[in-house]
């Protein structure tokens, strides 16, 4: 099956850039949707199609897929983007197709 | 605004059923699918399954199914989640969310249901 690889935790400080990578066999090929989860809440879609935004979701995050790596980028880090990101894609590839979500990346603001 | 609001948290013990609920609002029910998705205690989220709520089509992940069954009510906008002979793996929160195909990413969400299996 699809394997999907975070780093566990990314830190930043506030007004700075935060980049969180999603690694995949060749996931450039691949769809990728990121999630945003704060404690004790549902996840919340942020990107999905790679770089498409909801428009309920601030413009200082955006996407990117290309390669073995998409990355989230959210730039202008404040105190409340504090959170899990996860990253998700539909593996096709098996004889039984399935979501498979990254282990998730808890981002700190410093 | 879209709404998905799940029912309550459940206590069950190893072997019983459990059924989850996820009642719709504010937009038209059969223009988006409903797909299931469960986190166990610390872990990432793990896919369930999807539902057409315009043909009852359904999609279940290998891993269980045969041991669960989600349907839909559209005279009251709700989609069901019935999982059977739990064990303590299955304790987790239990999300439902609006997604347009099989194969899209989910919008909206609902608050989540905690299912606990103990002995």
């Amino acid at each position: 099956s699809y394997v999907l690889t975070q780093p566990p935790s990314v830190s930043v400080a506030p007004g700075r850039t935060a980049r969180i990578a999603c690694g995949g066999n060749n996931i450039g090929s691949e769809s990728v949707h990121w999630y945003q989860q704060k404690p004790g809440q549902a996840p919340v879609l942020v990107i999905y199609y790679d770089s498409s935004r909801p428009s309920r979701i601030p413009e200082r995050f955006s996407g990117s897929n290309s390669g073995n790596t998409a990355t989230l980028t959210i730039s202008r880090v404040e105190a409340g983007d504090e959170a899990d990101y996860y990253c998700q894609v539909w593996d096709s590839s098996s004889d039984h197709p399935n979501w498979v979500f990254g282990g998730g990346t808890k981002l700190t603001v410093l | 605004q879209v709404q998905l609001v799940q029912s309550g948290a459940e206590v069950k013990k190893p072997g019983a059923s459990v059924k989850v609920s996820c009642k719709t609002s504010g937009y038209t029910f059969t223009n988006s699918a409903i797909t299931w998705v469960r986190q166990a205690p610390g872990q990432g989220p793990e896919w369930m399954g999807w539902i057409s709520t315009s043909n009852d089509d359904t999609n279940y992940t290998q891993k269980i199914q045969g041991r669960v069954t989600m349907t839909t009510d559209t005279s009251t906008s709700t989609a069901y989640m019935e999982l059977r002979s739990l064990t303590s793996d299955d304790t987790a929160i239990y999300y439902c969310a609006t997604a347009a195909t099989v194969t899209s990413p989910f919008d909206y969400w609902g608050q989540g249901t905690l299912v606990s299996v103990s002995s």
